[in-house]
């Protein structure tokens, strides 16, 4: 089944450790997101990727970094300078375009949840 | 830029009483509107949206939500709560269509008591 995995499903670090979220989509999707969920505060954006190879800032990447090598991953490094990083983290995908811009609905993983002792 | 709010955090409805979930809007441009769910612990589902069209737009497991561009509201609807349908719902716009920019709502929990 085509689908965007996400792992691992719960993560647990110290203080200071840099964590790497996986996130792998075999939609053949073009684009692909990070989101950030808190209690009380709905989705935010980190990162964003249109294409592999290019990725821009969403509205919170300050202390996160991503790659995209390949169109079916989007890795997602929560850094040391990340001042506050337990929360949940979502990881997106969509497909359709029209007159070039990605539109419609967004395919989601079933999220990491990311908790720093 | 555009910004959603979802009016109550909670709430509480009987199983089988009607669910209503408000959602408000602000867009300068025609905007995309979708409501999403999220069961504890996953990522979200698409429940229904709305582009462009017929402002009445029916989705999955019963619900439906109707744009009103007068009153900048798409709020979602369900005639008959069911004990399956607690979850969070998540009111969402882009621009356009515009998935760079699209806004989350800060999400309604729904509980749905026997």
């Amino acid at each position: 089944d085509g689908g965007i995995t996400q792992s691992p499903k719960y993560l647990f670090r110290k203080e200071g450790q840099n964590v790497t979220l996986s996130c792998e989509q075999n939609l053949n999707h073009d684009a692909m997101y990070w989101y950030r969920q808190d209690p009380g505060q709905g989705l935010r954006l980190i990162y964003y990727s249109q294409i592999v190879n290019d990725f821009q800032k969403g509205d919170i990447a300050e202390g996160y970094s991503v790659s995209r090598e390949k169109k079916e991953s989007f890795p997602l490094t929560v850094t040391s300078a990340q001042k506050n990083p337990t929360a949940f983290y979502l990881c997106a995908s969509t497909g359709s375009r029209d007159r070039g811009i990605l539109i419609g609905e967004l395919f989601f993983g079933e999220g990491s949840r990311l908790t720093v002792l | 830029a555009q910004s959603v709010t979802q009016l109550g955090s909670h709430v509480s409805v009987s199983e089988g009483a009607l669910v209503l979930l408000r959602c408000n809007y602000s867009s300068s441009v025609p905007p995309y509107l979708f409501w999403y769910v999220q069961y504890p612990n996953q990522g979200l589902q698409l429940l229904l949206k709305y582009t462009t069209g017929a402002t009445l737009v029916k989705g999955i497991n019963g619900f439906e939500a109707e744009f009103k561009k007068s009153e900048t509201s798409f709020h979602l609807t369900k005639p008959s709560a069911h004990m399956s349908d607690a979850a969070e719902y998540f009111c969402a716009v882009s621009e356009w269509g515009n998935n760079n920019d699209m806004r989350f709502g800060a999400g309604t929990r729904l509980t749905v008591k026997p």
